[in-house]
């Protein structure tokens, strides 16, 4: 079945260390989106790959980065994690931007200790 | 400042009613909706979306109405059955998906 797997799906780090999350998915789709959810709250959106064209949301802290080596897979990278960053992260894809359906991943639920 | 407002962050219905979730929006300009559907441990599933140039969209026991006037739309489920215990997401595509908070659904055999 095409998806979208998130890898892993419980992270553990320390304050201040860096920590990638995974992404691939089977879809071939163009768009890959990165998400942070926090209890409670609504998704915010944190940023967006359309093929390799990266977007970033205006309010996305400098700490929070992501790559896209190839149209399967795509990473966020927190590079100094702190107490406020603990939350779900969830990706997603699209076949093209705007109004298309999105399709998510699991999650990867993120602690910060 | 939230664009997209769920204001039930809970809903407890009984198998075989109707479940009725709201939401409401800002900004007059937002076209496209969509209802998004989460169970617990997974990602969000899409469920059904309306244009602005409807006023409602059916899709089997789902059907989604929307009031621009009013900026309202509602998510409408009838029959309620167990299986759609679960959080309900309303959001709009303008540019990028922005989400409400979510409404759980709690549905009572």
């Amino acid at each position: 079945d095409a998806m979208v797997i998130q890898n892993p799906r419980y992270q553990v780090t320390q304050f201040g260390k860096p920590v990638t999350l995974s992404c691939s998915q089977t879809l071939n789709h163009n768009v890959m989106y990165w998400y942070q959810q926090k209890s409670s709250q609504a998704p915010k959106l944190l940023f967006h790959y359309y093929d390799k064209d990266f977007n970033n949301e205006a309010d996305t802290p400098d700490n929070f980065q992501s790559r896209r080596p190839n149209t399967s897979f795509c990473f966020l990278d927190i590079r100094s994690p702190g107490l406020g960053d603990a939350a779900m992260y969830l990706c997603a894809t699209s076949n093209s931007g705007g109004a298309s359906e999105q399709f998510f991943g699991p999650g990867t639920r993120l602690t910060v200790l | 400042d939230q664009q997209v407002k769920q204001n039930s962050p809970s809903l407890s219905v009984q198998e075989g009613r109707i479940s009725i979730l709201n939401c409401d929006y800002t900004n007059s300009m937002f076209d496209y909706f969509l209802w998004y559907k989460k169970y617990p441990a997974e990602g969000p599933t899409f469920l059904i979306s309306i244009s602005s140039i409807k006023d409602k969209n059916e899709d089997g026991r789902f059907t989604v109405f929307l009031n621009k006037s009013a900026k309202h739309l509602s998510l409408h489920i009838v029959p309620s059955q167990p299986g759609d215990s679960a959080v309900y997401f309303c959001a709009t595509s303008y540019g990028k998906l922005t989400f409400g908070q979510g409404t759980i659904l709690t549905v009572h055999p």
